[in-house]
């Protein structure tokens, strides 16, 4: 069945990076776009980014300085990279598989991140 | 960015009762609005897209409804399951933008 894992580092120091793996099963990351969300307690759930199957990147113009979105296909994962934190960017950090035009129709169960000095 | 505007942000009911959850867009998003469920330690579920089309596996008390700018979710006959966290989200452009929330409570 179809399954999203993210894994990460869940401490991190502010202007340190974030790196978070999303790792996937059951479907084939080339035949779907994937999708970045967060959710903080200060802005709720935001829309970051996504990759397409064919491996470009979209990013919301909030992250666009600062986020990186990738994937590895023959290791079924897609990577997230975020620089300069800041502690409002504590939250917690969701893959999601894009079903259609914007619709989420699988998610990971989150990494949650602290930036915390 | 279009901006959602998702009410109430808190609703208590019991087992067997029917609720409601609004969602308001900024801006006209024709059909394009989605509802997930958040629920602690579980994955976000899809539950309607394209404002009244079930995703799979969601059960048939669940319905949707609205275009425009304003939607409706609909929950009938609550089963215990259902009390938990529900979003909106505008799928009409990008950015894809979330409403903040209605908690659903047991009474």
């Amino acid at each position: 069945q179809v399954q999203l894992k993210e894994t990460g580092p869940g401490l991190v120091q502010p202007t340190q990076t974030l790196s978070i793996t999303c790792t996937v099963s059951g479907f084939s990351l080339t035949s779907y776009y994937m999708q970045w969300v967060r959710q903080t307690p200060g802005k709720g759930l935001e829309w970051m980014g996504f990759i397409r199957s064919g491996g470009s990147t979209e990013y919301n113009s909030e992250f666009k300085s600062r986020l990186s979105i990738s994937r590895d296909t023959s290791k079924n994962q897609v990577f997230l990279k975020m620089n300069s934190l800041k502690t409002e960017d504590t939250g917690v950090y969701y893959c999601a598989r894009d079903f259609r035009r914007g619709v989420m129709d699988a998610w990971g169960q989150g990494a949650s991140v602290t930036v915390s000095s | 960015d279009v901006q959602m505007t998702q009410s109430p942000s808190n609703l208590a009911a019991s087992p067997g009762e029917s609720v409601s959850i609004n969602c308001k867009a900024s801006k006209s998003i024709s059909k394009y609005l989605a509802w997930y469920q958040q629920k602690p330690g579980k994955a976000n579920k899809l539950l309607i897209y394209s404002g009244s089309t079930l995703q799979s596996g969601t059960p048939s008390r669940f319905s949707g409804s609205g275009s425009g700018t304003d939607f409706t979710l609909t929950i009938r006959n609550l089963e215990p399951e259902d009390f938990g966290l529900y979003y909106c989200q505008q799928h009409n452009e990008y950015p894809p933008t979330f409403g903040a929330g209605t908690k659903l409570e047991l009474k």
